[in-house]
């Protein structure tokens, strides 16, 4: 019930390319649903995050998707660049919950 | 604004010590998150402190314990170590309001922690 299944593992894209990471969680108290991008010996940092009212934010070349009835969320990145070459989790939360449960993040790879 | 600082960086020790990692949150942040970091199991949550309490627990042994004093820096304790507690430790820090709600957590770097 807490968990959050995070697909595919690792990516690999061709410059200019869309990158596409899907999560999907069952506890359907989870109120909120970040995205978050780490780069090798730093910690994650929010890239872009979403709450259940709305089927689709977009914020630059990174878009998320939701479909609350299916309890599926994804990351869109569109004209992916080797500068995105990281590791991306994809998260949720529930208030009252005081705690963030992770996906077990994607390595993706953008070749130039 | 200064971000989130965890000391020290890099850390080795035996079977059997005992550590002690450091967070100092983000100035006004008084909500403080620990989360331990492997390439097997991604981020498992540790336990989250907001005001010097504990709020809430991941499913460690009791080995692993926090506290957070009154400026919101945060201490996490990791007593007998064994060699699977290699790993990155993370802290996050957010303004945790008291009612519950979720709220973006900004992450330190880490502290990196090696067993031998």
């Amino acid at each position: 019930q807490q968990q959050v299944k995070q697909s595919p593992q690792s990516l690999i894209v061709q410059k200019g390319g869309i990158s596409i990471i899907n999560c999907a969680y069952e506890n359907t108290a989870f109120d909120y649903f970040p995205w978050y991008q780490q780069f090798p010996g730093k910690g994650p940092a929010l890239l872009i995050a979403i709450r259940p009212d709305v089927s689709e934010k977009k914020e630059g070349r990174f878009t998320i998707s939701f479909n609350k009835s299916a309890k599926q969320f994804s990351l869109h990145i569109m004209d992916s660049q080797p500068g995105d070459s990281a590791t991306y989790f994809c998260a949720a939360s529930n208030t009252g919950g005081f705690k963030t449960i992770f996906g077990a993040g994607t390595r993706l790879f953008v070749k130039a | 604004k200064a971000g989130v600082t965890q000391t020290p960086r890099y850390l080795i020790k035996t079977r059997g010590q005992q550590v002690t990692l450091s967070c100092s949150p983000i100035s006004g942040h008084r909500s403080v998150s620990w989360y331990q970091q492997t390439p097997g199991q991604g981020l498992q949550f540790l336990f989250e402190y907001f005001s010097e309490t504990q709020r809430n627990k991941g499913n460690f042994p009791g080995r692993f314990s926090g506290r957070q004093f009154s400026n919101s820096r945060s201490e996490m304790n990791v007593s007998t170590l064994e060699l699977g507690d290699s790993a990155l430790y993370l802290c996050a820090s957010s303004t945790g309001p008291s009612d519950g709600g979720a709220d973006t957590q900004y992450f330190g770097p880490g502290t990196r922690l090696t067993v031998l």
